[in-house]
């Protein structure tokens, strides 16, 4: 079955701009969960969504946002980028509600902010 | 707070002979771990977990350690391969932290020919 699918891949915005990532989780997941990676500070988690609820959020700003639809797909929006919001945005899916089922992720967004 | 790390930034082995990747966690209410692999370009990749009620788990060449005394992981990859060039990644899920995964800096590996 097809894995988690992330659009766009790459994508060149300038600061002040916003900018939306789109991520179908795999079929039948319903936990959808978003993070950003970047050389520095490596792998930080944004948020969580299930069943079209946010369950957990990191410790972003609030120009990091999210939703999750009733078919599970889930977008993420950062406005007013600035240049340190230059990073590898990964999502990732899982079955449900509880830790112990595998966590799957996509392949990612490259954005980069001039 | 919580924090897990890793204690070598790059390894380096042979083609053939055992590699052992290291993590340590501060998070003693941690419940489950993860390791992934993330070649050059793309998304991590499950390799394998275990629950805290665990001490081992193997996979295909693949075995994971927990030791809670100490809070360690590890994760150890017999007979590398070429293709197991990448960097790996352990990653933990606290008790009722839903599924927000806290992740490791991060070693690189890199096998020798």
């Amino acid at each position: 079955k097809a894995g988690v699918t992330q659009t766009p891949r790459y994508l060149i915005k300038t600061r002040g701009q916003q900018v939306t990532l789109s991520c179908s989780p795999i079929s039948g997941h319903r936990s959808v969960s978003w993070y950003q990676q970047t050389p520095g500070q490596g792998l930080q988690f944004l948020f969580e969504y299930f069943s079209e609820t946010q369950r957990n959020k990191g410790n972003f700003p609030g120009r990091f946002s999210g939703r999750q639809f009733s078919n599970s797909r889930s977008e993420m929006n950062v406005s007013t980028l600035e240049l340190g919001d230059s990073a590898l945005y990964l999502c990732a899916s899982m079955t449900g509600g509880t830790p112990g089922n595998t966590i799957y992720f996509g392949e990612g967004s490259w954005l980069t902010v001039v | 707070g919580e924090s897990v790390g890793l204690h070598l930034p790059t390894l380096s082995v042979q083609e053939g002979d055992n590699s052992i990747i290291n993590c340590a966690y501060s998070n003693s209410a941690s419940d489950y771990f993860i390791w992934y692999k993330q070649e050059s370009g793309k998304g991590p990749q499950f390799i394998i977990d275990i629950r805290s009620n665990m001490d081992k788990r193997q996979g295909q060449r693949v075995t994971v350690l927990l030791n809670k005394t100490v809070k360690h992981l590890s994760l150890q990859i017999a007979a590398t391969q070429p293709g197991d060039s990448a960097v790996y990644f352990c990653a933990e899920i606290g008790a009722g932290g839903g599924n927000k995964l806290t992740f490791g800096t991060g070693t690189q590996l890199k096998v020798e020919l």
